[in-house]
């Protein structure tokens, strides 16, 4: 049973550009969570997500970043029009639908020149 | 302020030592979690430690929660060079709401010097 996976592990964009980070969640997870980690400190929650559903979105800026997790395929973080300050990891996490644990992915490293 | 906070920020201690790292965390909890992460990967759960239980064991782990005093240690024993990482903890809200989300905290940094 495969882990998380994320894709790309890196990412290099300019400012002003597109990112799309995806996430497949492990086999029989339908409950996928987005965290931002920026240097030095702790994860932060973004948003949850089930499929098709937004379940809490608290955590997600209000501009520029959307989330969606499709019947068909991975969950897709997107930022548009990236800043510097948007240069961070990223990392998903997954869980069944009962359970308290959730399984990270290895995450992606957003950098923004 | 962070829901949760670690202390120490930082510790070194030498292999075969005992580490003790503190969380301390704001409002009602359902329960708290553990998580280690080696420099640039992603996490590893380690334990998870529920609001009515007060001390927990998993291999060379101890974790205890003193709910009255919003408080979680990890300790590990027998350290090892290996265990060098950054631990996290990590508590999901009482509040019965509907989200799952994970509020971590800040992080201690332990180096085990071999």
């Amino acid at each position: 049973n495969a882990g998380v996976m994320q894709n790309p592990r890196h990412l290099v964009r300019r400012r002003g550009q597109e990112a799309r980070l995806r996430c497949s969640p492990m086999k029989g997870h339908s409950h996928v969570y987005w965290y931002r980690q920026l240097p030095e400190e702790g994860l932060k929650f973004m948003v949850y997500l089930q499929k098709e559903n937004i379940i809490d979105e608290s955590g997600m800026p209000k501009e520029r970043f959307s989330a969606e997790f499709p019947k068909e395929g991975p969950s897709i973080l997107r930022i548009q029009q990236v800043v510097r300050g948007d240069s961070a990891a990223y990392f998903c996490a997954s869980s069944p639908p009962v359970s308290n644990e959730q399984f990270f992915g290895p995450g992606t490293r957003l950098t923004v020149l | 302020s962070q829901q949760g906070e670690e202390d120490p920020q930082a510790l070194s201690i030498q292999e075969g030592e005992n580490a003790t790292m503190n969380c301390s965390y704001k409002t009602s909890i359902n329960n708290l979690q553990w998580y280690r992460q080696n420099s640039g990967r992603g996490l590893v759960h380690l334990i998870l430690i529920r609001s009515n239980e007060r001390e927990k064991h998993s291999g060379r782990l101890r974790v205890t929660l003193d709910t009255s005093k919003k408080s979680s240690s990890l300790l590990i024993t027998a350290s090892r060079a290996a265990d060098t990482a950054s631990y996290f903890c990590a508590t999901r809200g009482g509040d019965g709401g509907a989200t799952n989300k994970l509020i971590f905290g800040t992080g201690t940094l332990l180096a085990v010097q071999p």
